[in-house]
């Protein structure tokens, strides 16, 4: 168990619908990354929090934000889903910018 | 941005034997891991190796930051070893990470 907490572990939605993953970090870690991986693009950086605050963006679509709240959790939306975003969602927490980063088990999205 | 290359991309290997991965990487980076990934999806955190050698088991990883590549190896190799091994570098202010490819590692019994 690495410690970092996502929900849900699966999720069946329709195109066009929206969705939130939530992640929960180990405690005391401030640093939350986002991070898809679909069948043909592998592991794709998405977006990155510290503190609540947003530092790092990858690829990630306009139709896709992200939070993360005092508590240190985070949400990742997803909204106008298409089935190209069927994909396995990870979120991974470290304490520190250059610190060991470890991976939550995934939200595994399937858009039908 | 980064380049991140691993090698082989797929491995077939007997009960028993060992293996070396490879992982190459196009810039200084702040930070490099190596993870598994199991039949189930999980990431499973095997080593955090910016430069130097580190073991576990039987497992081992090497990491030479100024030719910039690193090296996980595996002996004795068991058929829970097989799975999605990732190499992932970061970079920049705020330790953005970059996968590789993955090397896809099959233990026959």
């Amino acid at each position: 168990d690495s410690g970092v907490t996502q929900t849900p572990k699966h999720l069946i939605t329709a195109t066009g619908q929206r969705v939130t993953l939530r992640c929960s970090p180990r405690s005391g870690d401030l640093s939350v990354y986002w991070y898809q991986q679909s069948l043909d693009q592998g592991l794709q950086f998405l977006i990155q929090y510290y503190n609540g605050e947003e530092r790092a963006k990858g690829n990630i679509l306009e139709r896709f934000s992200a939070q993360q709240f005092p508590d240190l959790h985070s949400e990742l939306n997803l909204s106008s889903l298409e089935l190209g975003d069927s994909a396995l969602y990870f979120c991974a927490s470290s304490v520190r910018r250059d610190a060991e980063a470890f991976f939550g088990q995934g939200t595994r999205l399937t858009v039908v | 941005g980064i380049q991140v290359e691993q090698s082989p991309p797929d491995l077939i290997l007997q009960e028993g034997a060992n293996s070396t991965l490879r992982c190459n990487f196009s810039d200084s980076v702040n930070n490099l891991q190596w993870f598994h990934q199991n039949p189930w999806g999980q990431l499973i955190n095997l080593f955090y190796i910016p430069s130097g050698t580190k073991q576990n088991g039987r497992l081992s990883a090497t990491t030479v930051a100024t030719e910039r590549y690193s090296l996980l190896y595996i002996s004795s190799s068991q058929t829970t070893d097989s799975g999605v091994y990732f190499c992932a570098v970061g970079i920049g202010n705020f330790n953005k990470f970059y996968f590789g490819s993955g090397t896809k590692l099959n233990v026959k019994p």
